[in-house]
């Protein structure tokens, strides 16, 4: 069974740092991975998808990468803002549905 | 506005009820999931559909059932028979199955049970 993993597990940065958010899967016989963002009571927001023929996608300050031999994706987040605390999810596809990691809670402090 | 609905928001109801949660969308999407998040915890997953009138069960299906009438509804029932309801529930659907595209989720139904 794929086990998602997300290091650290709570994160907290002055506002203006850089930040690497780490996720590890199990079974590297993936067909994508997905970072989501989720608010405090609220649902899962995609943020980037990564193929699983891709190495990295980017959207704006965000850039997530994949290493699918070796498990790992980290989400990068450059020049971070209070408005980017939120909880980070990482998930990958299981073959017909999303195995989620337990999340990373980032606070960016002003 | 193409997006997932799910109603309602906040949900309470007591001990040994069955409840239904609603989900509908308007993205034409053929695949959709519901998910339980409890504090702390990834999203696991209850059922999934990937055409109408026909679904599977996830990995904590147990005291759960569901309903795929119509490509634009997936209703979830949490039945007597489910031990510990009380939790988040997220509804998501994606273009075919998960393979090249993302899942895309509505707000999510906070259930009580008491």
């Amino acid at each position: 069974k794929q086990e998602v993993t997300q290091i650290p597990a709570a994160l907290s940065v002055p506002e203006g740092e850089n930040l690497v958010l780490n996720c590890s899967f199990t079974d590297s016989a993936i067909y994508n991975l997905q970072w989501f963002r989720q608010d405090p009571g609220k649902g899962l927001t995609s943020l980037l998808l990564i193929q699983s023929s891709q190495r990295e996608q980017t959207s704006g300050r965000l850039n997530a990468s994949l290493d699918k031999s070796s498990g790992r994706s980290t989400l990068y987040i450059a020049a971070s803002q209070p408005g980017d605390s939120a909880t980070y999810l990482c998930a990958v596809d299981s073959g017909y549905a999303l195995n989620f990691g337990k999340g990373t809670s980032l606070l960016v402090t002003p | 506005d193409g997006g997932i609905t799910q109603s309602p928001k906040y949900l309470f109801r007591k001990e040994g009820q069955n409840v239904t949660l609603s989900c509908e969308q308007n993205l034409n999407h053929d695949a959709m999931y519901w998910y339980r998040q409890d504090p702390g915890q990834g999203l696991r997953l209850i059922y999934y559909s990937q055409i109408v009138n026909d679904f599977q069960k996830g990995d904590i299906a147990e005291g759960y059932s569901v309903s795929r009438e119509k490509k634009e509804s997936f209703p979830l029932t949490v039945t007597s028979a489910q031990k510990n309801p009380t939790a988040f529930y997220l509804c998501a659907s994606s273009p075919t199955g998960t393979e090249f595209y993302e899942q895309y989720f509505g707000p999510g139904t906070r259930l009580t049970v008491t």
